[in-house]
Formats: structure tokens, sequence, C-alpha cells
């Protein structure tokens, strides 16, 4: 199956700053996710960026499928973005679904005042 | 409002006592997940249903069941729970493998 590597590990910040994230895939894939773990454990999609970027407030990612990678960019960061942001994509090459995904390690955000 | 739920949130058990994990979602989706999450070693995926009464394994199905009777449940059981089960557990589902929406999590301890 598909292997999914996220950078940096992890990542410490003061409030405002921006940050990059990175998502590297080793095949192709036609849907790549973006999560949000918060501090209390929740689960929240951010994104699903098969290709191309989207925006979501100082939220925005983008997908370059062709070179396997994705990015997610954070701006003016807050201490309410703190916690593990994972992406996933799926477990077959070729990038079709069908429901069984595989997650990234992870990236540990925090966000000091 | 649109939701995943999973009862119950939190559980201690012990060694060989049955357990099911609920999950219900109202969203009309079609596919639904569970997956463990571990310390260093992320979420993994345990089962996956595409359809009523179509399932597949995912990345470490070895001690769980699943059943997908109903579109909207999917729960987890522990036929015989062993203290390697014990974790933090996600059902999840989406529409046809799309954007993925997550429960609370069950927090399950087994002693």
């Amino acid at each position: 199956g598909i292997q999914v590597e996220q950078s940096p590990p992890d990542l410490i910040l003061q409030e405002g700053a921006n940050s990059t994230l990175r998502c590297n895939f080793s095949d192709s894939v036609n849907n790549l996710q973006w999560f949000h773990q918060n501090p209390w454990g929740q689960l929240i999609n951010l994104f699903y960026i098969p290709s191309g970027t989207k925006q979501n407030g100082r939220l925005s990612a983008t997908t370059v499928a062709t070179e396997r990678y994705s990015l997610l960019y954070i701006s003016s960061s807050q201490t309410t973005d703190s916690g593990v942001y994972f992406c996933a994509a799926p477990f077959n090459a070729g990038g079709t679904s069908y429901g069984k995904l595989t997650f990234g390690q992870g990236t540990i955000l925090t966000v000091h005042p | 409002e649109a939701q995943v739920t999973q009862n119950p949130r939190y559980l201690i058990t012990v060694t060989g006592k049955k357990l099911t994990v609920t999950c219900s979602q109202n969203m009309n989706h079609e596919y639904m997940s569970w997956y463990r999450q571990d310390p260093g070693l992320g979420l993994r995926q345990i089962y996956y249903s595409m359809n009523v009464e179509v399932t597949d394994k995912g990345d470490v199905p070895e001690g769980y069941k699943v059943s997908r009777k109903e579109k909207r449940n999917f729960p987890l059981i522990l036929e015989s729970p062993s203290p390697n089960q014990t974790s933090l557990y996600f059902c999840a589902s989406s529409f046809r493998g799309d954007t993925q929406y997550f429960g609370p999590g069950t927090r399950l301890t087994v002693l």
C-alpha cells in the first residue's frame, strides 16, 4: 500500500507566525485529506484536496499530485491551532479510496501566546 | 445536526469480556470505518465498509469483528478483548470515500 510521510514531526510557533506542513506520498492519489486533532482528541476534517489549492480562512492547502506531495499552510497562527495535523491518502496505488485510508504520523503543532 | 456518534465514550473492562462499541451516522453515508489510535503508531484502520453487508479488513483487523446490517450503523465487536486492545477508537463515515467525518472517540482500557 501507499506510504505517507509528514514533516516536520514537531513545530513550535509564537502566535501570529505562519507555518507550512508537508505531506509526501509514495504513489499517485486521487484523494488527499488533511485533518486536525485538537488537544481534546477530536478529529476534524480540514480539506479534501486531491489536487489544486483550497482555502478556508487562515488555512489553505495545495496538492501537487504529479509530484506526490501536499502542503498545508497556516497563517497568523493562534493558540487554538495547536494539536496534531494528519494527512491521509487512499491505501491503494492508483489512488482509488474505497474507504481504505493510510494516515501519516502527524505533525504536532504548539502555538504559544 | 450532521454527526457521527459513538458509544460508550469511555470503557474499562477486563480481559475476555465481550464488548461492542456502537457507531451511528445520520448523513446517509455509504462508507464507514473504524480506526484505532495509539501513541507512536498514529491512526490505523481496523475495518471499513462500503455499503450494507459489504465490509473489508483494514491494517489491523485481528481481534475485531464488524457488521453493517443497516446503512447508518457500524458496530465494532471485541469478542475476547485483551490488554493490547487498550486504545482510542474512532468511527468515521464518508459519502463514497471522500471527506471523512469522525466520531468523538471511545477510550477503551482492557485490564
